[in-house]
């Protein structure tokens, strides 16, 4: 069964240091998304991106964020300087077109800022 | 913010149905109900989605209500691997891509005891 898949499954960085995260969404699928999920609260939207632009994102999704699919298969979410409070748990998700409208989730990046 | 109410928690015997219910008064006539569960820190997994009619997969058994305020996942024999955090989320079609962001809230924390 085809799944989203994300690497690394932890990154530990030093505050102040970008990082990327990675995800090769479900082949054939269009639209692509990161949430978030703080230790111990809810899963938050960050962004969604749709034929190579941002179609909506979270006030969380300040400048410091950006998103970008380089090639046919991956699609990335870099944070160019890293804040104690960006440790969380990224999902990435990716759906397809067509009327059932069901996204589908990564296992997630453990991000680590120390 | 999630336009649903779920208990916090609830308890249910391996190999008996566990009910979870979810309100959503202010359900609007081209919402669905979608339900996703938790397991641990994983990723969010999709079990099943419905708009008024009853829905049941390999998963999962999906009912509503005639007036689509509530409705109830049934997950018919639970399992000691169905432990999770199950999410009742409404979200309109996918007509609008742009808006299709998935709203988590709190959840409803169910353990399934031996």
């Amino acid at each position: 069964e085809p799944e989203v898949t994300q690497t690394p499954s932890h990154q530990v960085t030093q505050m102040g240091q970008e990082v990327i995260l990675r995800c090769v969404p479900i082949s054939n699928h269009l639209y692509f998304y990161w949430y978030r999920q703080i230790l111990g609260q809810k899963v938050e939207f960050l962004v969604s991106f749709y034929n190579n632009e941002i179609s909506e994102k979270s006030e969380i999704f300040d400048d410091q964020f950006s998103v970008e699919r380089p090639d046919g298969s991956n699609f990335t979410l870099k944070i160019r300087s890293t804040k104690l409070e960006d440790s969380a748990m990224y999902f990435c998700a990716s759906r397809g077109g067509g009327g059932r409208n069901i996204q589908y989730f990564g296992a997630g990046t453990r991000l680590s800022v120390l | 913010d999630a336009k649903t109410t779920q208990p916090t928690s609830m308890d249910c015997a391996e190999g008996r149905a566990a009910n979870l219910p979810c309100n959503h008064s202010t359900i609007s006539g081209n919402e669905y109900v979608y339900w996703y569960r938790q397991i641990h820190s994983q990723g969010p997994q999709y079990i099943i989605h419905g708009l008024k009619n009853n829905e049941t997969n390999e998963m999962a058994s999906l009912i509503i209500t005639e007036d689509r305020k509530s409705s109830t996942l049934i997950l018919p024999h639970a399992t000691l691997r169905d432990t999770a955090v199950y999410y009742c989320i409404v979200r309109g079609t996918q007509a609008s891509y742009n808006t299709d962001k998935l709203i988590f809230g709190t959840g409803t924390r169910l353990q399934v005891f031996p």
